[in-house]
């Protein structure tokens, strides 16, 4: 199925911890997104990245960083969780020329106890 | 300061009424605007895209507006049918930026 999946979809852990989610695109999309959806289901971006440029939120703690191995993946790593981290997280890609619109993975619900 | 704003957090609408969500938006020049559909515990699901220079894109039982001048656009599902029950985002990209900046959403509820 081409589709962008991320992992976990559920993710419990306790404050100060650190953790990665990953997320793979097999569209060939250009461009890969984190995007975060808080309790008020507002759905707020991160980071977006391509091959050649890192976009980063300047609201976004530095306790986050995507890391990008190659084209198709972005993962999300998060240090020193705090409670305030708790959402759902969304990965996304896009093809550059804008015609088209995200698609979405499924979400992680990260929930920081 | 920029904002974009759904008219309505939420919406009721009787099956076979065509329900109309608005979307208007602040400080932003958008080359585009789009269409999402969100189900809960799903991601965001691309509808529809218009460009400023149009004035209006139809796909099926789906039609959107784009007034620049207004700032604002208008989301149209006619028939509407109780599958079509979700929360639709609005969304647009800041200018010269390849990020997309979402609205706060419309949970739309079609009652048989």
């Amino acid at each position: 199925d081409t589709a962008v999946s991320q992992t976990p979809k559920y993710l419990v852990t306790q404050m100060g911890n650190d953790k990665s989610i990953k997320c793979e695109q097999n569209l060939g999309h250009d461009t890969m997104y984190w995007y975060k959806q808080d309790s008020k289901k507002f759905l707020k971006i991160m980071f977006s990245y391509n091959n050649k440029e890192l976009i980063i939120n300047e609201t976004v703690p530095n306790r986050f960083s995507p890391k990008s191995p190659d084209k198709a993946h972005l993962n999300l790593h998060i240090n020193s969780l705090e409670l305030g981290d708790s959402a759902v997280y969304f990965c996304a890609s896009s093809q550059d020329n804008g015609n088209y619109g995200y698609t979405f993975g499924s979400g992680t619900r990260l929930t920081v106890v | 300061s920029q904002k974009i704003e759904q008219n309505s957090e939420a919406l009721n609408i009787q099956e076979g009424k065509t329900a109309t969500l608005t979307c208007n938006y602040t400080n932003y020049s958008p080359a585009y605007l789009q269409w999402y559909r969100q189900d809960p515990g799903r991601g965001p699901v691309f509808l529809l895209l218009i460009r400023e220079n149009e004035k209006e894109k139809r796909k099926e039982r789906l039609k959107v507006t784009f007034d620049t001048t207004l700032k604002q656009s208008l989301f149209h599902i006619t028939a509407s049918q109780p599958a079509d029950s979700a929360t639709y985002l609005c969304a647009l990209d800041a200018s010269g930026a390849n990020n997309l900046f979402f609205g706060t959403g419309t949970r739309l509820t079609v009652i048989p």
